[in-house]
């Protein structure tokens, strides 16, 4: 298998400050990495397809400026949750793939609260 | 299909009862479709990656198959164990890279 490292696992923030969201892959370079956001009870529902070296890709209905992805190096992702508000409370979790036709690899999740 | 679905949405079964869940798919533009096992407090771990019409795989007590031209895929497990709890979800790619994933099915064993 394959490693794939997310930070922090839970965050509490203030309404109106922002929040990083790191993820990692340990042993493998991706050059592509997914992130998902789950509501309760529902499915991981795919955000952003975050490219290394370039922008990435939102899915529609998810606000690019409002979460900031940054893909700087072959093993490294980043989302930022800018300006968070309540409704940005959240389970966030990244995922990462050694190939097209692999299995994907996740980390494990950040529970975001905007208080 | 436009959507993955997974059905049913949860499931409780005693020790050794013998289970499977289903997962329906967009057929166009298939490309793989994927299992995965989801426990409590842990990350997502694949279970199985599916791209022939037909296929069928199994790992221990666990198999899946796969109906490409219909959409859908069942997963069962055989004799299920506590340690089996867990939430399925199963995932369609179809572009190779992004996966669309369904509600998932919850399944508690009883010992």
């Amino acid at each position: 298998g394959a490693v794939v490292s997310q930070h922090p696992s839970w965050v509490i923030c203030k309404s109106g400050t922002s929040v990083k969201i790191e993820c990692r892959s340990l042993d493998f370079q991706a050059t592509t990495m997914f992130w998902y956001r789950q509501f309760p009870k529902q499915s991981l529902m795919l955000m952003a397809t975050s490219n290394e070296g370039s922008k990435a890709t939102y899915e529609q209905g998810v606000e690019k400026d409002k979460f900031l992805i940054n893909h700087a190096s072959l093993t490294l992702s980043t989302l930022t949750v800018t300006s968070a508000h309540p409704e940005d409370s959240s389970f966030y979790i990244c995922s990462a793939r050694k190939g097209q036709v692999d299995e994907a690899f996740f980390g494990q999740g950040t529970r975001l609260t905007v208080v | 299909i436009l959507n993955v679905e997974q059905s049913p949405q949860s499931l409780h079964v005693q020790e050794g009862d013998s289970t499977n869940f289903t997962c329906s798919f967009p057929s166009s533009n298939f490309y793989a479709l994927h299992w995965y096992r989801w426990e409590t407090a842990k990350s997502p771990e694949a279970l199985f990656v599916m791209t022939l019409n037909g296929d069928e795989k199994k790992k221990g007590r666990i198999s899946a198959t796969l109906n490409t031209k219909e959409g859908y895929s069942y997963l069962y497990i055989k004799g299920s164990q506590p340690e089996d709890s867990a939430t399925y979800l199963c995932a369609s790619d179809r572009w190779g890279g992004k996966l669309i994933f369904g509600q998932g099915t919850e399944l508690s064993v009883k010992p």
